[in-house]
């Protein structure tokens, strides 16, 4: 098995720019996909395929790669970018799936 | 429009069994992959396991923490998934949703149930 790695939390002000790491031996290997979770709800997709938005995200969130650390990149972030943010990526053999711990991000 | 929705959830004791059902609609139920993800309270998301569609051999892949105890299946002809959970314990305490990968081996996930409650204690 493999794990993702995910700092705890990050803290910014309206209009900065957040960016939130996922490391782990699956990169660069297998696609890293990110999930927005706020409180009492069901995650909704915001990146897949490392760095492919959904149709209806916001253009704000776009995800890069480097090496074993992806990264979801939320520019000019706003009050409602306020969750929890899972980065999620299988293994090689297609037989597991595994996600990072999570960053809650508090727009100050 | 795509739904999921879990039931089956509530309180159990530990050692028991429970099964969980996600009712699907809206999509080609046949054709998709579906998975069961895990949340305990105020926790982390946690993968359970998959089962894949019949024409991939409607094969089955679990989490260490539940191979043996818990097991996915699926009725095409009813749009449902199920997880059967056996000799449960106070740790598989969590909020269980079901989710639809958007494509067989995609690995991505766009559609979520809300989630059913399970709560393990005596």
């Amino acid at each position: 098995s493999y794990e993702l790695t995910q700092p705890p939390s990050v803290s910014l002000s309206p209009g900065q720019t957040a960016r939130i790491t996922c490391s782990g031996d699956a990169f660069p290997h297998q696609f890293a996909y990110w999930y927005q979770q706020k409180p009492g709800q069901a995650p909704v997709l915001v990146i897949y395929k490392d760095s492919v938005r959904p149709s209806g995200i916001p253009e704000r969130f776009s995800g890069s790669t480097s090496g074993t650390t992806v990264t979801l990149i939320i520019s000019e972030v706003q009050a409602e970018d306020e969750a929890d943010y899972y980065c999620q990526s299988g293994d090689t053999s297609g037989t597991s799936v595994v996600f990072g711990g999570g960053t809650k991000v508090t727009v100050l | 429009e795509v739904q999921l929705v879990e039931s089956g959830g509530g309180l159990v004791q530990p050692g028991r069994s429970l099964t969980l059902s996600c009712i699907t609609s809206g999509f080609t139920f046949g054709d998709h992959s579906l998975t069961w993800v895990r949340q305990a309270p105020g926790r982390g998301l946690q993968w359970v396991g998959f089962i894949r569609t019949k024409g991939h051999g409607g094969t089955t892949e679990y989490d260490a923490s539940v191979k043996g105890r818990f097991t996915i299946s699926r009725d095409d002809s009813k749009s449902v998934a199920y997880l059967q959970m056996n000799s449960l314990k106070t740790e598989d305490t969590a909020l269980y949703y079901c989710a639809r990968e958007d494509y067989y081996g995609s690995g991505s996930y766009p559609f979520w149930g809300q989630g059913t409650l399970v709560t393990v204690s005596s």
